[in-house]
């Protein structure tokens, strides 16, 4: 059973330009959360993805979106790439259902922004 | 913000009981507390969940104050790959179906000796 799946593990952009990163849910899943991690820090929640829709946001400015597919994987994309967005990308996948379902994570993308 | 208080680190010996607290005074009556656990270059991982009772599994233990004010993670008997940052979270469900994102802090930085 495969658990979350994230794509590259690591990239290098310049400053100004676009990415993508990419994340596959843990079979059975259909709710993906994009979260940021920089060094010393606890994850940031960036928003989740459930029925191909933006159910959540946190506060993050509108250069991150994001994409979910009918498969439920998902994509996030940074616009207007900072120096401050160098970070660890998670991808976090849970079943939607009431009662607190528990988050699978992927090992994340690392991004430098240079 | 985070809205779980855990001290920065703490330290512990081989083969011995741990036990890591977490104060979340605000919490809400249909917050589930979660605890997950991150290791270096890793995506957290799950440990478990509770809502009001306490609550056992393979990993570990989570005892709940009975104003739910607090909780404790319990780990019975510490191995050296139990180091980790563990962070408390508290877990909206959100009643559209899908989940909120969970606001983590930074964590308690546990240190297992030999």
């Amino acid at each position: 059973d495969a658990g979350v799946t994230q794509s590259p593990t690591h990239l290098i952009k310049t400053r100004g330009q676009q990415v993508t990163l990419r994340c596959s849910p843990k079979s059975g899943h259909d709710t993906v959360s994009w979260y940021q991690q920089a060094l010393g820090q606890g994850p940031q929640f960036i928003f989740q993805y459930y029925e191909e829709e933006e159910r959540q946001r946190g506060n993050f400015p509108d250069r991150f979106s994001g994409h979910q597919f009918p498969n439920y994987s998902s994509e996030l994309n940074v616009n207007a790439l900072l120096l401050g967005d160098s970070a660890l990308y998670l991808c976090a996948s849970s079943l939607a259902r009431k009662g607190g379902s528990p988050l699978h994570f992927g090992n994340g993308t690392r991004l430098t922004v240079t | 913000d985070a809205k779980t208080t855990q001290p920065n680190s703490m330290e512990s010996n081989e083969e011995e009981p741990v036990h890591l607290p977490c104060n979340h005074s605000t919490i809400s009556g249909t917050d589930y507390i979660h605890w997950y656990r991150q290791l270096p270059s890793q995506g957290p991982e799950y440990v478990i969940h509770g809502l009001t009772s306490n609550v056992n599994n393979r990993m570990a233990s989570l005892a709940i104050a009975e104003d739910r004010k607090s909780s404790t993670l319990i780990l019975h008997r510490a191995t050296l790959r139990d180091a980790a940052v563990y962070y408390c979270i508290l877990f909206h469900p959100y009643s559209g179906g899908g989940a909120d994102g969970l606001t983590f802090g930074k964590g308690t930085h546990l240190i297992i000796q030999p």
